[in-house]
């Protein structure tokens, strides 16, 4: 079975400073994808960035970074110059190839002007 | 294109009702997926379908629950005499037929209030 740990419940930081928001996941599977989902009170799931397991590159939209430890099974978003528009809840989530995502509890993160 | 519907957006029914949600996936989308997401949790995967087809129905409980995907229409997620603790947002996602990867689109969600 495949599982996803978020372990900050809470996080804040300051507006336009970097903050980092960490993810390990379990698997046995070889051939995945992960992904970092922000939901903001309007309860929609917003795509945020994604990495294939197959690639070591790490992926990167904009302000928004990974830092992808596949052996360590290790996936921590990095959110750059913080904007008070990022306040959100950001769910890490993990899915097999063709098949349903596995998501984290989630890490509620508020943005302090 | 329009994106995935839900309908309604918010539901609330008394213990032993039932509840229908539905979801319009994208244009050309012949996947779709359930998710519950209950207070303060993350969403959990409850059912994943093709028209006509129920492929994994492993996250749905095992009564009062029922999902389908008709070949016309949209997709229904049916709960039967609800109860509390179905108090949850539901969400429903599709993807395009199938390749070696889909991303899922998710909807905006219902939110259903069992009073």
């Amino acid at each position: 079975a495949q599982t996803v740990t978020q372990s900050q419940p809470e996080m804040s930081v300051q507006e336009a400073e970097t903050v980092t928001l960490s993810c390990t996941y379990d698997t046995s599977e070889n051939n995945y994808y992960l992904f970092w989902y922000k939901q903001p009170p309007s309860r929609q799931m917003i795509l945020v960035i994604r990495q294939e397991a197959y690639k070591q590159q790490n992926a990167t939209e904009n302000r928004f970074s990974v830092n992808f430890q596949k052996a360590a099974k290790s996936f921590s978003l990095k959110i750059s110059d913080s904007q008070l528009g990022d306040t959100a809840m950001y769910f890490c989530a993990f899915m097999k190839a063709g098949n349903q995502f596995y998501f984290g509890t989630g890490t509620s993160l508020t943005v302090i002007p | 294109n329009a994106g995935v519907m839900q309908n309604p957006r918010h539901l609330v029914r008394r213990r032993g009702q039932e509840a229908r949600l539905r979801c319009s996936p994208m244009k050309g989308h012949s996947h779709v997926y359930w998710y519950r997401q209950l207070p303060e949790e993350g969403l959990k995967f409850m059912v994943y379908l093709q028209k006509e087809n129920i492929i994994d129905e492993s996250g749905m409980p095992k009564e009062r629950f029922s999902a389908e995907f008709p070949k016309e229409g949209p997709s229904i997620l049916r709960i039967q005499q609800v109860v509390r603790g179905d108090s949850a947002a539901y969400f429903c996602a599709s993807s395009p037929p199938k390749g070696s990867y889909n991303e899922q689109f998710f909807g905006p969600g219902t939110r259903l209030t069992v009073l």
